[in-house]
């Protein structure tokens, strides 16, 4: 079976500060792990994913996370904040090879002036 | 590319009634369809997996009969609520992937809500 965490539902930052977003995943075989944006009364849309091969990835403005396997861990983050990033953040695994995705909880980022 | 379409973008209903919505591949054949539902504040929780041309595999604890889902081309995949009840008014989100274990293009939701 497969699951995700993701810690704090809640993170806030400021204008131009780090933004770390943390999810941890179970999985019984190598997974799939992606982190999704959704902004209010939208779809969701896809920052970045992991499938095979190098464990640090870059997304779409200016994300990154990096797949940790010895910490079942795939945490988000961005160097720098802009008040855009304000959304509503999902990571989500699938089985290898994809297929069905298992969301975690969310977690919503504000971001102040 | 892999643009995905949802229709209505918002409706609302008055109770016992049914309501369709409809999931489009826009520029892309998608074999394989899902149907998630989103509470306020809540994540997304998967409803059923359809597939062109087969019935739809629902989640556990999802009433078939309640939610019908129909995949009848490569590009649309329609939902519909049946006897619509306040507790059916959600976000309702659905995803559209070439093959089974392809990557999910989501549409934009439709908000349904139940008087």
């Amino acid at each position: 079976a497969q699951s995700v965490t993701q810690l704090g539902s809640h993170v806030s930052v400021s204008e131009g500060a780090l933004v770390l977003l943390r999810c941890n995943y179970s999985s019984s075989v190598p997974p799939y792990l992606f982190w999704y944006v959704q902004y209010p009364n939208q779809g969701l849309q896809l920052l970045l994913k992991y499938t095979t091969g190098a464990t640090l990835v870059k997304g779409i403005n200016g994300f990154e996370a990096e797949f940790k396997k010895s910490e079942t861990s795939f945490h988000l983050t961005k160097p720098s904040a802009h008040m855009s990033d304000a959304a509503e953040y999902f990571c989500a695994v699938s089985k290898l090879g994809g297929g069905k995705l298992i969301f975690g909880q969310g977690t919503e980022l504000s971001v102040k002036p | 590319g892999a643009v995905v379409s949802q229709h209505p973008s918002r409706v609302i209903c008055k109770s016992g009634t049914s309501v369709k919505i409809e999931c489009r591949s826009l520029d892309f054949q998608a074999t394989t369809m899902f149907w998630y539902r989103q509470f306020p504040k809540q994540s997304l929780m998967l409803m059923a997996t359809s597939n062109e041309g087969s019935k739809a595999t629902y989640e556990q604890g999802v009433e078939k009969d309640k939610f019908l889902i129909n995949h009848a081309s490569l590009t649309l995949s329609t939902l519909t609520v049946t006897s619509a009840h306040p507790e059916d008014s959600s976000f309702y989100i659905c995803s559209a992937s070439l093959y089974r274990n392809n990557e999910q293009f989501f549409g934009p939701g439709t908000r349904l809500t139940v008087l």
